[in-house]
């Protein structure tokens, strides 16, 4: 079975603290991963995708990096500000659909 | 300009009522998408379709039925609606399957 799992559930940091996301991923036969965020009440935004072929990808102040064989990704966000306070969505696809965890929800305190 | 539009943004409707849903993308996609995000707010794939054409049915109630009239619009009609379908509904495309996918705003529908 096809599962994607995200720890924490929930994180509160201060503002300007690094922070890291954990995804993991039972079937490692993936054609990529999503990296995703959600405002309250609002769809997702597109934050990075990775290709199964690679292992890591940036923008700005986000690097997501993948690690197919053991079945993790992680999202590292530097220097973190209030604006990055949100759900943040990991996805894994296979053969045309995307698998989503349940979030991480991220408070950034100023 | 919105790549990925849905219409209705909110839907308030009784059981057993009957409702669509409309997702236009102007991305020039060729794949579009069905997700429910439910109470949990854990998002689950709905359809797929690909150039029009059915690719993913992720044992939805037959109660659901997808149209794709062009490679642009993919629309969500709901018979004999129930309270379990409250939820929110995401539309979304992609340039291929296996692409980066955009997601619409979402639809809040409500069953009373």
């Amino acid at each position: 079975k096809q599962e994607v799992t995200q720890i924490p559930a929930a994180l509160s940091v201060p503002e300007g603290e690094n922070l890291v996301l954990n995804c993991s991923f039972t079937d490692s036969a993936i054609y990529n991963l999503q990296w995703f965020r959600q405002d309250p009440g609002k769809g997702l935004t597109s934050l990075l995708l990775i290709q199964s072929s690679q292992r890591e990808q940036t923008s700005g102040r986000l690097n997501a990096s993948l690690d197919k064989s053991s079945g993790r990704s992680t999202l590292y966000i530097a220097a973190s500000q209030p604006g990055d306070s949100a759900t943040y969505l990991c996805a894994v696809e296979y053969g045309n659909k995307l698998v989503f965890g349940a979030g991480t929800i991220l408070r950034v305190k100023s | 300009d919105t790549a990925v539009s849905q219409t209705p943004k909110y839907l308030v409707t009784q059981m057993g009522n009957d409702k669509s849903i409309k997702c236009e993308q102007n991305l020039g996609h060729d794949t579009m998408y069905w997700y429910k995000q439910d109470s949990k707010k854990f998002l689950k794939i709905m359809f797929s379709y690909n150039n029009k054409e059915l690719i993913i049915n992720e044992t939805v109630p037959n109660r659901f039925s997808p149209k794709s009239p062009d490679k642009a619009h993919l629309n969500l009609h709901i018979n004999s609606l129930e309270l379990g379908d409250s939820a929110v509904y995401f539309c979304a495309s992609s340039r291929q399957t296996s692409y980066e996918q955009y997601f619409g705003p979402g639809t809040r529908l409500t069953v009373t």
